[in-house]
């Protein structure tokens, strides 16, 4: 299995929901993301969790709140969210530091979020 | 901090001809991993190329390839025989040895003309 699997692929959300991205790959990966991407623009780091710690959070909203309840599983739970936080949230994984080189991110296609 | 940069938001090409996307970067790291990757209208990012900073010789993935002048911090991506498939955003990106700190450029749209 050479997939990282994102549910939903699509989400709309109100304000006051409380709701969750799930992530999982089985490729024995050590390392998972988070990235929010804007239509038309780069994604943006949110997230890195190396060997199921969180080792970066990039000064995110705590709005949003990660959790990596194993090696193969990722969350992203939301909760009052605001219309600007509707993107694209992409989950990637990859070898763990100190793992042999880096061959890169495998990313999966990503939940289309909508906040009304 | 490392900033990775594309100065060409939108490119085309015809069909079988060949194109060529830059990217500069900048750090002050020796030791790092350049990318390409590519994200078509059904958005999943894919991997295209990879550059190992230490070594000098370019990579090439079949019609792919890439020229890497580490001195002048420049990482750009041929394409050769494009093919209509290759219709898609480019992003070029950055990480430095032994982190998780995966950074892109901001994308280059490329168009492949019929």
């Amino acid at each position: 299995d050479t997939e990282v699997t994102q549910t939903p692929k699509h989400l709309v959300m109100g304000m006051t929901n409380k709701k969750s991205l799930k992530c999982e790959q089985h490729m024995g990966h050590r390392a998972m993301y988070w990235y929010k991407q804007k239509a038309k623009k780069p994604p943006e780091l949110m997230f890195v969790y190396s060997y199921e710690k969180l080792s970066i959070n990039e000064s995110v909203p705590s709005r949003f709140s990660p959790e990596c309840p194993n090696s193969s599983l990722l969350n992203l739970h939301l909760h009052a969210l605001q219309p600007e936080d509707s993107a694209l949230y992409l989950c990637a994984s990859s070898q763990g530091t100190g793992q042999g080189p880096n061959y890169g991110y495998t990313f999966g296609s990503g939940t289309r979020l909508t906040v009304v | 901090a490392q900033t990775v940069t594309q100065s060409q938001p939108e490119m085309s090409v015809q069909e079988a001809e060949t194109v060529t996307l830059s990217c500069t970067y900048d750090t002050s790291e020796s030791n790092y991993y350049l990318f390409w990757y590519k994200q078509p209208p059904s958005r999943q990012m894919i991997l295209v190329i990879r550059q190992e900073a230490y070594k000098q010789q370019n990579a090439t993935e079949n019609r792919f390839s890439v020229n890497f002048q580490k001195a002048a911090k420049s990482f750009s991506l041929k394409i050769s025989d494009s093919q209509l498939g290759d219709t898609a955003m480019y992003f070029c990106a950055f990480i430095r040895y032994n982190n998780n700190d995966m950074r892109f450029g901001a994308g280059t749209r490329l168009t492949v003309k019929p």
